[in-house]
């Protein structure tokens, strides 16, 4: 079974570092991208960026631009998305998704999220 | 940045009605890479329509999309109960994704 598999829910301070993860199996890791995306509480979805695990190469929203780090590690199947000081407006549920690019591309393959809460 | 406007914001149906939602872009955009999917309350969103018309795995047929350029449209023909949620679309830009608001489908 194809399966993305989220690092459990979060509670941190503000100012704290954070890295949750996403582990893919099933399928050849290294031939789909790992796209994340964040919902805020009662709000739409929003793209954050990418990472193409074959080789790191990432891609990032500019709402999202040196605030995160998205990494992988393809010797264990394992997409990252880390923050290096978390502000409150960081607490939503964030997802990870496979990302298919090709003639056409889609996310077809999404884990169940990470909640992440930022209390003082 | 492509902008994805999604109407209307809320869509009140009831079963068996036929449902039409829209998604526009601010600029073209290829239908190669523009996905519709599905989110429930509690639940990851899924993949409903890729490709502006072809439906993912395991979507019934009642679900269509259709579109060009940057006006796209997600069809329901004859809504079912497990239909009423929040329904997303969303382009691919080479550096940059976007997704539209969303619209959310709710029983009248």
């Amino acid at each position: 079974e194809v399966q993305l598999v989220q690092s459990g829910a979060e509670v941190k301070k503000p100012g704290e570092s954070l890295r949750i993860s996403c582990k893919g199996s099933g399928y050849s890791f290294t031939s789909y991208w790992i796209s994340w995306v964040r919902q805020m509480p009662g709000k739409g979805l929003e793209w954050m960026g990418r990472i193409d695990p074959s080789d790191s190469y990432t891609n990032y929203s500019p709402s999202f631009q040196g605030h995160v780090t998205i990494s992988a590690d393809k010797s264990i199947s394992t997409a990252y998305l880390q923050w290096s000081s978390l502000k409150a407006s960081d607490t939503a549920m964030y997802y990870c998704a496979r990302f298919a690019v090709g003639v056409v591309t889609y996310m077809d393959v999404w884990g169940k999220g990470t909640t992440v809460t930022v209390s003082s | 940045e492509i902008v994805l406007t999604q109407s209307p914001g809320t869509l009140s149906l009831s079963p068996g009605e036929r449902a039409t939602l829209s998604c526009r872009a601010s600029q073209s955009v290829s239908s190669s890479y523009l996905a519709w999917y599905q989110q429930k309350p509690g639940q990851a969103p899924r993949l409903l329509i890729y490709g502006a018309s072809s439906r993912a795995t395991g979507i019934p047929d009642r679900f269509s999309g259709s579109g060009s350029g940057t006006d796209f449209t997600l069809t329901i023909s004859r809504l079912e109960p497990e239909d009423f949620a929040v329904y997303y679309c969303q382009q691919y830009g080479s550096s940059r994704d976007t997704f539209g608001q969303g619209t959310k489908l709710e029983i009248k």
